[in-house]
């Protein structure tokens, strides 16, 4: 099976700050990869997925932005951050469409 | 475009009744299916998953589903709830032509004893 780690578990960043989120696969190779924002009530919301090195597939327009500089590893970035960017963000990896997802244990983001 | 709507946002039960939750996702090609569970304070953990075969899957815990391909529906059944039931449930949807993975907004089950 797949392990994710994610990185930071809780993030305080002023406004107009930058961020990166760092999420790292281990277990397999040639991932797909997924950033989610989880809200109460929005259950969660695909922001970008990447299905190879480079490859990214955004769903949300936002003032955030992701990357895929190796196999195994995914980043969620903002060159300035909004209030509204504060959320849970999850990582997720599937081997293929064939199998369940695996999660990291999210990162909790509050933007002040 | 691809979607999953769940329509039951939030369910209450007494213990021993019986459950089923909706699960409606929009996609013309081949996906696999699944329900996922969050209990209060955990991460998520997969209930059940529909890859190919027979349409009614059993998942941990007496929960299974039934894909009906006609309806685009897999609803989430269990013939009798427990108080440690109470958790949010995710329909979740995954397309084979472009690995897109996506999940309902979740519906909010508290089970009463």
């Amino acid at each position: 099976s797949q392990t994710i780690h994610q990185w930071p578990a809780t993030l305080v960043q002023p406004v107009g700050s930058p961020l990166s989120l760092e999420c790292t696969v281990e277990g397999t190779s040639n991932p797909n990869l997924y950033w989610y924002r989880q809200a109460a009530g929005r259950g969660l919301q695909l922001l970008f997925y990447s299905v190879g090195i480079g490859q990214i597939s955004s769903e949300v327009p936002q003032n955030l932005s992701a990357s895929r500089p190796q196999d195994r590893q995914f980043i969620l970035s903002s060159k300035k951050l909004l209030l509204s960017d504060s959320g849970f963000y999850l990582c997720a990896s599937t081997y293929r469409e064939d199998t369940e997802a695996f999660f990291g244990q999210g990162t909790r983001l509050t933007v002040v | 475009a691809q979607s999953v709507s769940q329509h039951n946002h939030h369910v209450i039960l007494s213990e021993a009744a019986s459950l089923e939750l909706g699960c409606n996702y929009s996609y013309g090609g081949t996906v696999n299916l699944f329900w996922y569970v969050q209990y209060p304070g955990q991460h998520l953990q997969l209930l059940l998953k529909y890859f190919s075969g027979d349409p009614l899957v059993k998942g941990i815990k007496g929960f299974e589903a039934e894909f009906i391909k006609s309806k685009f529906s897999f609803n989430l059944r269990k013939p009798s709830v427990q108080w440690s039931d109470t958790a949010e449930y995710f329909c979740a949807v995954i397309s084979y032509n472009t690995d897109k993975l996506i999940f309902g907004t979740g519906t909010r089950l508290q089970v009463f004893p």
